[in-house]
């Protein structure tokens, strides 16, 4: 079956400029999350939805992101004013139920200059 | 604040080498330890999922076994083979105000030579 799909896979911006990176989770899968693996910091977890909604969004880096599930499907993860801090790649992963086995995207590979 | 750690940060090895990759971790508030394999430039594999009430869990050449108590995870990998060569991540999940979560170390990238 399909799996957890990304896009786009690789995004240049320019500082100060928004991006919105997509996931879409496998059918079926009421979890979603988002990660952010960069060199420095390994891999972070950003935030969690249990069907549409966060119950916590404080692993979020700053109030420049934000992020949102509708129909208990796809996410959207938007980064606004882009600074180079946020060059990394952003993992998206979804899982069947809750504390379950979590499946992961290849990725976004986001690019600030 | 939970940590997980991965040592050593590197392995080479002739193949046919059985290996055993550690993982520890601080706290043993966990509900279940996933390893994870990444080859460079793409996402990550999901290798072995140990649920916290179990000991062990085993697919193909890999085992894996937890023990909460002592926080520690091993990953045992049998006649090891070049295609074994990739970053392996071990993470614990956990929930944290009202998120569930994982909590990943900084990998162990494994190079197997033929």
């Amino acid at each position: 079956g399909a799996g957890v799909s990304q896009s786009p896979s690789n995004k240049v911006t320019e500082k100060g400029k928004d991006v919105e990176l997509r996931c879409d989770p496998i059918s079926g899968h009421t979890a979603l999350y988002w990660y952010r693996q960069s060199l420095g910091q390994g891999l972070e977890f950003l935030i969690y939805f249990q069907g549409n909604s966060a119950p916590d969004k404080s692993g979020l880096p700053s109030d420049r992101f934000s992020a949102e599930r509708t129909g208990g499907s796809v996410s959207t993860l938007t980064i606004q004013r882009t600074q180079q801090e946020d060059s990394a790649v952003y993992l998206c992963a979804s899982s069947p139920n809750t504390y379950n086995e979590q499946f992961f995207g290849p990725g976004t590979r986001l690019t600030v200059l | 604040k939970q940590e997980v750690t991965q040592i050593p940060a590197a392995l080479s090895v002739p193949e046919g080498e059985n290996l055993v990759l550690n993982c520890s971790f601080t706290d043993s508030a966990i509900y279940n330890l996933q390893w994870f394999r990444q080859d460079p430039g793409k996402g990550l594999t999901s290798l072995l999922l140990i649920q916290s009430s179990q000991r062990e869990q085993t697919s193909g050449r890999l085992n894996a076994s937890l023990d909460k108590s002592s926080g520690r995870s091993t990953l045992y990998i049998a006649a090891s083979q070049p295609g074994d060569s990739a970053t392996y991540l071990c993470a614990v999940g956990l929930t944290q105000g009202g998120s569930e979560k994982l909590v990943f170390g900084k990998g162990m990238k494994l190079t197997v030579n033929p």
